[in-house]
């Protein structure tokens, strides 16, 4: 399995600022993964991030909304720009472990709340 | 396009009321199907790993089992800490994408 931790936990933001989210995790992986919930929904993947290369982003996201910085092996970024009330959402990290690389674990979340 | 639906979209037991959630799911070729368990203001918390139709996996109070269509997760004479939200997810034989469905919200009440 893999511990992973995130900060902020939650945040409220003003219109128009930014909130960098980091994730730190107990052992060195691969990729990381952003996701995002909003509320009442399930879980939209927003990036894939790769350490030594640019995230690939799904349809609908983009790099200067989202912007993700993936330093090292244990440790990605995740910032929300420019950030308008619709951002309102959870964000998780995750990573992919076991034998297959199939199970794919969550940290706690960060809770963000645009005004 | 992956899709996955659950149903209910929300479920009411009494303490020892067994039942069963549904996860329906169209995906071009199946690579797993997970089940994941979700808290209030918590990440989602992995439960199984289902590969192949047929297969069946068990954890204490729940058991997943799997068809070519459609998975469903059992909870026999749950108690109020299995009160939660239950996601299904799959992932296809092309895409490194876990594509979730919207979970089904259980409350089991003492």
């Amino acid at each position: 399995s893999a511990v992973i931790s995130q900060k902020p936990s939650r945040d409220i933001c003003q219109r128009g600022t930014s909130l960098t989210i980091q994730c730190q995790v107990d052992s060195q992986v691969t990729m990381m993964f952003w996701y995002r919930q909003q509320p009442g929904q399930s879980l939209t993947l927003i990036a894939t991030a790769n350490q030594g290369s640019e995230a690939t982003y799904e349809s609908g996201f983009v790099i200067d909304k989202f912007p993700i910085s993936r330093p090292n092996l244990t440790f990605s970024t995740l910032t929300v720009s420019n950030m308008s009330p619709e951002d309102s959402s959870i964000y998780l990290c995750s990573v992919r472990a076991g034998v297959s690389y199939n199970e794919q674990f969550f940290g706690p979340g960060t809770r963000l709340t645009v005004l | 396009e992956d899709q996955v639906t659950q149903s209910p979209e929300a479920l009411r037991l009494q303490e020892g009321e067994s039942s069963s959630l549904n996860c329906s799911y169209t995906v071009s070729g199946l690579r797993g199907l997970f089940w994941y368990r979700q808290d209030p203001g918590k990440g989602p918390e992995f439960l199984f790993t289902l590969y192949s139709a047929g297969e069946e996996k068990e954890k204490e109070r729940l058991k997943a089992t799997l068809t070519k269509k459609e998975s469903f997760l059992h909870i026999t004479a749950p108690k109020p800490e299995d009160s939660a939200t239950y996601l299904c997810a799959v992932q296809d034989n092309y895409g490194q994408n876990f594509v979730f469905g919207p979970g089904t919200r259980l409350s089991v009440l003492p």
